[in-house]
């Protein structure tokens, strides 16, 4: 099935100590999303790709980088984790243009990074 | 400014009974979208079903329905015989153009056996 991976489904990292988080899609999407979500919240935007059109959220802090080095695969860079950044991060995809409206975002299952 | 609005951070039903949970949406915009998704507790997010601004029929897929009411700006989930499973957060979003998301704040739902 095609579907959006995320790994790992945990992370534990030490404070201050460099954490990637990988995403994976086989649904040849052209859009991809980086969410963050702390317990009890709605899942907040950090960053998107349009193809590798890289779109920052104005208030996603610099210590959060991504890349997208193909159309598969997008990865979430903490420079400098903080006990703040503790939460789940979800990846999304959609198929999408400019304009749309109507594509519903597919989330893999997310990633529960924990800091120590 | 876009704004979605869930007013009932927790509800209860009892099994095989059917609940409604609220979503009201503030939107100048004339073209856009309705989305329901459910996040277990082991934290997926689900997409459930969408409803467009321009679809004059509510939306279906299986025992979800979504309760369009344009001019009142709301978009209620209807689910239809409730099982255990259906115990989850459950999040009301609106895309804006280029397909981000809103989130309302979500609802809790426990389904009692």
């Amino acid at each position: 099935d095609a579907m959006v991976i995320q790994n790992p489904r945990y992370q534990v990292t030490q404070f201050g100590k460099p954490v990637t988080l990988s995403c994976s899609q086989t649904l040849n999407h052209n859009v991809m999303y980086w969410y963050q979500q702390k317990s009890s919240q709605a899942p907040k935007l950090l960053f998107h790709y349009y193809d590798k059109d890289f779109n920052n959220e104005a208030d996603t802090p610099d210590n959060f980088q991504s890349r997208r080095p193909n159309t598969s695969f997008c990865f979430l860079d903490i420079r400098s984790p903080g006990l703040g950044d503790a939460a789940m991060y979800l990846c999304a995809t959609s198929k999408s243009y400019p304009g749309g409206v109507n594509q519903p975002q597919h989330f893999g299952d997310g990633t529960r990074l924990s800091i120590l | 400014a876009q704004k979605i609005t869930q007013t009932q951070p927790g509800m209860f039903v009892q099994e095989k009974e059917a609940v409604t949970l609220d979503c009201t949406y503030d939107t100048s915009d004339q073209s856009y979208g309705l989305f329901w998704y459910k996040q277990p507790s082991s934290g997926e997010m689900i997409f459930l079903i969408y409803q467009g601004s321009y679809d004059e029929q509510n939306a279906t897929e299986g025992r979800y329905s979504l309760n369009f009411q344009k001019a009142r700006k709301s978009a209620n989930l209807v689910i239809s015989a409730s099982q255990l499973g259906d115990s989850a957060m459950y999040f009301c979003a609106m895309t804006r153009k280029g397909g981000k998301l809103i989130f309302g704040q979500g609802t809790e739902l426990s389904v009692k056996p």
